[in-house]
């Protein structure tokens, strides 16, 4: 079962426009989120998290927000750079449990200059 | 500080045959983790180790598959007697302690193909 879904397989959207990519969990037990880019042939790189008792976490131009009674996050990327084409994984851990995370399947965002 | 270091980047076994993949944590970081990704999927977790200690192997096929953090030197995920359902993408990350483990950091990965 897919506790962590991004049901988004891929987004275009404009140079300098902002993105969102959502992400949708459903497990309450998630005590910590975390937003990865990765692209072809190389690892997922860490971008941002955001821990269960804040709605909101901000780093230059990535903010992600979290709402847990939807138990839904966000990841908004403004402005968007061709740069930022690549697959974004949501990922989650479990409160208390061991440190593995839970990861979506990620979106394909592509930014057209 | 180097990042995570996987090696090797590609990895070529026909069935039946051993595969081996090395890990070495970022400077710091005694803890690893080893997940895999298969084709339009997103990265499934295997086992997370500490030094000379397995702490969750809850994702790792019982059969065929071991994984070890020694004292000195990589961690090695062994893969015995591979079947061509084996081939997929090993991610390797480490985190350090304390209350930045949340964070993991990862190689580049393992690219295992079998014949």
């Amino acid at each position: 079962d897919q506790q962590v879904k991004q049901n988004s397989p891929s987004l275009s959207v404009q140079e300098g426009r902002i993105s969102i990519l959502n992400c949708d969990y459903t497990n309450s037990m998630f005590d910590y989120f975390l937003w990865y880019k990765k692209y072809p042939a190389e690892g997922p790189t860490f971008l941002i998290s955001i821990s269960s008792i804040k709605d909101k976490n901000e780093d230059g131009r990535f903010t992600v927000f979290l709402n847990k009674s939807a138990k839904h996050l966000s990841l908004h990327i403004v402005p968007s750079q061709p740069g930022d084409s690549a697959v974004y994984f949501c990922a989650a851990k479990l409160q208390g449990g061991s440190e593995k995370l839970v990861f979506g399947k990620g979106t394909k965002l592509t930014v057209n200059p | 500080n180097a990042g995570v270091m996987q090696n090797p980047r590609h990895l070529v076994r026909r069935r039946g045959q051993e595969a081996r993949l090395r890990c070495s944590p970022m400077k710091g970081h005694s803890h690893v983790y080893w997940y895999r990704q298969l084709p339009e999927e997103g990265l499934k977790f295997m086992v997370y180790l500490q030094k000379e200690n397995i702490i969750d192997e809850s994702g790792m096929p019982k059969e065929r598959f071991s994984a070890e953090f020694p004292k000195e030197g990589p961690s090695i995920l062994r893969i015995q007697q591979v079947v061509r359902g084996d081939s997929a993408a090993y991610f390797c990350a480490s985190s350090p302690l304390g209350a930045d483990r949340s964070i993991q950091y990862f190689g580049a990965g393992t690219r295992l193909s079998v014949l």
